[in-house]
């Protein structure tokens, strides 16, 4: 079955560390985008990138930063300038143009200890 | 930023009762998807409505899409315990990107 997997459910993160979130589709889609969604809050847009080695900037990017070397692959790194990293973090995939939704991952919960 | 705000923040029915819950916007759109999301999980797609259409079911789904006003609204119909959720509505402006509300979060008490 084809789907979006995010690794690894669970992270902790200790203060001045970079920590990375894995996400990867075998949906074909072009489009993926990361989320970032605090308690009680709605899902504020980080990064996304509509083809292969291009990204742009969301919302919220300052402290994060994002590779697409792979159509299937966007790995998203939490840095240690995020002064607020801890969150649950969804991603997102897309085939634009389509008239259809996105497809999310089951998120990653990322905790600063 | 976000575009969305739904409303009521939260609603609590009776199983088998419907559920309304409202959604405003600010920009013109392309379209407007509504997702749903059970505690700690994921979104899922529930129904996407374009901006040439006033009106959309799937299921036990309707949803109202009104330009002018510059809202929508979801109902659900006969709700169930497996209804209980979040449910955030999104917006598609033609910018390649979802701009998501803070959501509606609906309990069903059996």
């Amino acid at each position: 079955d084809g789907g979006i997997t995010q690794s690894p459910k669970y992270l902790f993160r200790k203060e001045g560390q970079n920590v990375t979130l894995s996400c990867e589709q075998n949906l074909n889609h072009d489009a993926m985008y990361w989320y970032r969604q605090d308690p009680g809050q709605g899902l504020r847009l980080i990064y996304y990138s509509q083809i292969v080695n291009d990204f742009q900037k969301g919302d919220i990017a300052e402290g994060y930063s994002v590779s697409r070397e792979k159509k299937e692959s966007f790995p998203l790194t939490v840095t240690s300038a995020q002064k607020n990293p801890t969150a649950f973090y969804l991603c997102a995939s897309s085939r634009p143009g389509q008239g259809k939704g996105y497809t999310f991952g089951s998120g990653t919960r990322l905790t600063v200890v | 930023s976000q575009q969305g705000e739904e409303d009521p923040q939260a609603l609590s029915i009776q199983e088998g009762e419907n559920a309304t819950m409202n959604c405003s916007y600010k920009t013109s759109i392309n379209n407007l998807q509504w997702y749903r999301q059970n505690s700690g999980r994921g979104l899922v797609h529930l129904i996407l409505i374009r901006s040439n259409e006033r009106e959309k079911h799937s299921g036990r789904l309707r949803v109202t899409l009104d330009t002018s006003k510059k809202s929508s609204s979801l109902l659900i119909t006969a709700s169930r315990a497996a209804d209980t959720a979040s449910y955030f509505c999104a917006t598609d402006s033609g910018d390649y990107k979802l701009s998501f509300g803070a959501g509606t979060t609906v309990t069903v008490r059996a």
